[in-house]
């Protein structure tokens, strides 16, 4: 199992970013996925869910700015990031539904 | 939202002493299905998390049998026999049975 995040940076309060979790080694068509976030030494903070027919949940903090989609032909995960604040700045994780973990990505919002 | 209370949130420990870390949820854990969805994690300095012990017992893919978790219900624990070196790192308890998912606040294992 091998999950690459990628698409992090340094954005505005207010703007947009589009992460992506590359998938490897699994089915990825099979197994619903997380976004988890984890702010600047602190701890774990669940994002948002897809499953593998595509429904989706989300924390209430990012419910409305944030989009999770998939593309299972390119065995992708996606998050949308709108309306960014200056809370949001972490490192994003994608993770299967058991628990496999990705290496994380940084978003930072800042001005 | 479910709470997940984790203690102790830090641990010095000599090698080859055991340890145990508590995690208490404020609601059951146990899903429609029966099965019962507390996962703990490790996250070692600068890594991203590690899944030690899902579905409360049984052990990750590649993690020693060291390692071992126990519990029911809305109690759970998690005991490392033996600890060595490469143990150190901040343990998290957590749980998928309801959304949102929560975690726990971790626990810093320090090696004396």
């Amino acid at each position: 199992v091998q999950l690459v995040e990628s698409g992090g940076g340094l954005v505005q309060p207010g703007k947009s970013l589009k992460l992506s979790c590359s998938a490897s080694g699994f089915t990825f068509s099979s197994y619903g996925m997380h976004w988890i976030r984890q702010a600047p030494g602190k701890g774990l903070d669940w994002v948002a869910y897809i499953s593998s027919s595509s429904g989706t949940v989300y924390a209430d903090a990012v419910k409305g700015r944030f989009t999770i989609s998939r593309d299972n032909a390119k065995n992708t995960l996606y998050l949308q990031l709108n309306s960014l604040k200056s809370e949001d700045t972490a490192i994003y994780y994608c993770a299967r539904r058991d628990f496999y973990w990705g290496q994380g990505v940084m978003v930072t919002v800042s001005s | 939202d479910v709470v997940m209370t984790q203690t102790p949130p830090s641990l010095s420990v000599a090698i080859g002493q055991s340890v145990s870390i508590s995690c208490k949820s404020s609601q059951s854990l146990v899903y429609s299905d029966g099965k019962t969805y507390l996962h703990w994690l490790l996250q070692s300095p600068g890594r991203s998390p590690k899944r030690l012990i899902y579905q409360v017992s049984n052990l990750g893919s590649g993690v020693p049998d060291r390692f071992s978790g126990t519990g029911s219900q809305k109690d759970f624990t998690l005991k490392i026999s033996r600890v060595e070196a490469e143990d150190l790192g901040v343990y998290y308890c957590a749980q998928t049975t309801h959304f949102p998912l929560t975690f726990g606040s971790g626990t810093k294992l320090e090696i004396k």
